[in-house]
């Protein structure tokens, strides 16, 4: 079955600077890859999405890139805020339309 | 207002006492699941649903249960819980095979 891996769990930056955070996968079939945000106490909501057939896409100061030889997908944020700090998790829909999750990135902007 | 509805939200129980945490949601959707979240072990599947009377194990099936009578509602049941069984569980639901899938609040499970 499929296998996300999320780096780095732990992510601190200094607001106004960016933050990347990166996700591998490891099934060749899966074509649906999203990010949810997890605020303290409340429940994951979807940030951002990318299919198969598209490298990048872009809403606001928030970006997904995707590179689909490799294996590999990167949420960037810019322009960090302190309300951006929160738990995100990255995903991949492989066969069987399974959603498997990473185990998380805590991110914390610092003022 | 579209939404994904548990209950309960917290729970404290001993081991061994059955009980069941239920979801709806209001949004027509075919597909349901249930996810446990544990610290550095992100979310994971215990059971999925794609429709009426349709359910199939996830990735940690072991000492649950659930069923799909209704397209509205997917309840879990914890037969004989056990301390390691506490965790945050979440419901969530999405129309058909893609698109985004939309979480209930949560409910956090204590198990004695």
């Amino acid at each position: 079955g499929e296998n996300v891996e999320q780096h780095p769990s732990t992510l601190s930056v200094q607001e106004g600077d960016s933050a990347v955070i990166k996700c591998t996968y490891s099934d060749s079939a899966s074509n649906y890859f999203p990010w949810y945000k997890q605020e303290l106490g409340k429940r994951p909501q979807l940030i951002i999405d990318i299919r198969s057939n598209v490298g990048e896409k872009k809403d606001q100061r928030i970006a997904v890139t995707l590179n689909k030889t490799a294996k590999h997908f990167s949420l960037h944020i810019t322009e960090t805020q302190p309300e951006d700090s929160a738990v995100y998790f990255c995903a991949a829909r492989g066969g069987g339309n399974k959603l498997t999750f990473g185990t998380g990135t805590q991110l914390k902007v610092e003022l | 207002e579209a939404q994904v509805t548990q209950n309960p939200r917290y729970l404290i129980t001993v081991t061994g006492k059955k009980l069941t945490v239920t979801c709806s949601q209001n949004m027509n959707h075919e597909y349901m699941s249930w996810y446990r979240q544990d610290p550095g072990l992100g979310l994971r599947q215990i059971y999925y649903s794609m429709n009426v009377e349709v359910t199939d194990k996830g990735d940690v099936p072991e000492g649950y249960k659930v069923s799909r009578k209704e397209k509205r509602n997917f309840p879990l049941i914890l037969e004989s819980p056990s301390p390691n069984q506490t965790s945050l569980y979440f419901c969530a639901s999405r129309a058909g095979g893609t698109g985004e899938l939309f979480f209930g609040e949560g409910s956090r499970l204590t198990v004695l």
